[in-house]
């Protein structure tokens, strides 16, 4: 049971908005703006597109974003694109990490 | 460009102890902390333990608490993880993984490629 709840799966049309949640409580959401989100390929290693809450990494698409209310964060990904398909980890970071259960993005 | 490289994993019988290893280049390794982080079979991320970028601070996951230990050589540019007492339970990819709280920003921003690490009689 992690500490960070995301929905197992969502999926979305090429060219639609998506957006995953990631609830936890206030001492590794709310409180804190140290919510990261990560992209997984299958086979690959975990790649970093969203830090504190809202900060793109330089050479992340501008269609990924990320927003916080309360104690849920969002990643919100818009002109879904084939590529886009991948498992998708919250994560916080505090003096230790945790990490949600992950969602597995499906572009129909 | 920044690259971590893990090695060490393997095909380990329970009870047996393991040394895994992350080499860095590219970054001023010991300006950073690091992480490790597994990965079951078909499951989710779980984060292990960090160190901090000179080595005087280690937290672990309270999973692994007292049969991991994490260490780092900055004059090697190598992190390591120790890990004893092997169970099934442990058999995973495990990546290395840099933070970047030089800059004030909590994320992992640079993973390596993984090592695999089988427990099995």
């Amino acid at each position: 049971q992690s500490a960070l709840t995301q929905p197992a799966s969502v999926s979305g049309s090429p060219g639609q908005s998506i957006t995953i949640s990631c609830t936890g409580t206030s001492s590794y959401v709310g409180d804190y703006n140290f919510v990261s989100w990560y992209q997984q390929h299958p086979g690959k290693a975990p790649k970093l597109m969203i830090y504190d809450v809202s900060n793109r990494p330089s050479g992340v698409s501008n269609r990924f974003s990320g927003s916080k209310s309360g104690n849920t964060a969002s990643l919100t990904i818009s002109g879904l694109q084939a590529e886009d398909e991948a498992d998708y980890y919250c994560s916080s970071y505090t003096t230790k990490v945790v990490f949600g259960g992950g969602t597995k993005l499906t572009v129909l | 460009q920044v690259q971590l490289v893990e090695s060490g994993g393997g095909v380990v019988q329970p009870g047996r102890s393991l040394r895994l290893s992350c080499t860095a280049s590219g970054v001023v390794f010991s300006s950073y902390g690091m992480h490790w982080v597994r990965q079951a079979p078909g499951k989710g991320l779980e984060w292990v333990a960090i160190i901090s970028y000179d080595g005087s601070s280690k937290y672990y996951a309270d999973s692994v608490k007292g049969r991991f230990t994490i260490s780092r050589d900055n004059s090697k540019n190598t992190l390591y993880l120790q890990i004893n007492s092997l169970r099934a339970e442990d058999t995973a990819v495990y990546y290395c993984a840099k933070d970047d709280l030089y800059n004030d920003i909590f994320a992992l921003d640079f993973w390596g490629q993984g090592t695999l690490v089988t427990v099995s009689s």
